[in-house]
């Protein structure tokens, strides 16, 4: 089956950077992805690695390492509107079908603190 | 350029009743797939159509059924709703294979 594993919560004030720390357990495995969603709101695309290493997306990066089976998203310059919640996503396929489909972490509640 | 829309907005059901939610896709995209969210979880894989015809499948029962129409939007039903079927449903659309873009899902209430 599939599992992926990340912290709960982090709190940290305006300006700090977290990590989000993503570990995972699948099949069929194409890339990780990384989604943003607020209270009463709809998951919202980050970012996406298929192959090892760093993107940056302006104050968002995210790492991806395939032999490790381990990601993480780095939030830098935290803002309050960054308050939210932040899941990790694999996106993967089964059987023939060369689609995708999302299996997602618990996600991590992000409380940013003036 | 709209993204992907849900109707209703929220819905409110008795145990047992049937309900059917729907999505229209982002303009381009030919894939849709249901989510269920329950509350201070991930969204969970319900299915994903393309083509017209179910591809993928999750860990639901039967009871949870779709359906894709030629303008690639999508219908979701749900039979003989249980008090557990109560979460946020969302309706993610794509290229096939491609990234997902979700629309901003439909709570369901059962009581």
């Amino acid at each position: 089956g599939q599992s992926l594993e990340q912290p709960s919560e982090v709190t940290a004030v305006e300006g700090a950077i977290v990590q989000i720390n993503c570990t995972y357990q699948t099949s069929g495995f194409y890339g990780l992805s990384w989604y943003q969603q607020h209270d009463g709101g709809a998951p919202t695309f980050l970012s996406y690695n298929a192959l090892d290493g760093l993107e940056e997306t302006g104050r968002f990066s995210s790492f991806l390492s395939r032999s490790d089976s381990y990601g993480y998203l780095l939030l830098q310059e935290l803002q309050m509107k960054d308050s939210a919640s932040y899941f990790c996503a694999v996106r993967d396929h089964t059987g023939e079908a060369a689609g995708n489909k999302l299996t997602f972490g618990g996600g991590t509640r992000v409380l940013v603190k003036p | 350029d709209a993204g992907v829309t849900q109707s209703p907005t929220h819905l409110i059901k008795t145990r047992g009743q049937q309900v059917t939610l729907r999505c229209s896709p982002k303009s381009g995209h030919d894939t849709v797939s249901w989510y269920q969210q329950a509350l201070g979880q991930g969204p969970q894989f319900i299915f994903q159509y393309y083509e017209e015809e179910e591809r993928q499948r999750g860990n639901f029962p039967d009871r949870f059924s779709g359906h894709q129409f030629p303008n690639y939007s999508s219908e979701l039903n749900v039979n003989a709703l249980l008090l557990g079927d109560s979460a946020l449903y969302l309706c993610a659309s794509s290229l096939y294979g491609g990234e997902q873009f979700f629309g901003p899902g439909t709570r369901l209430t059962v009581l």
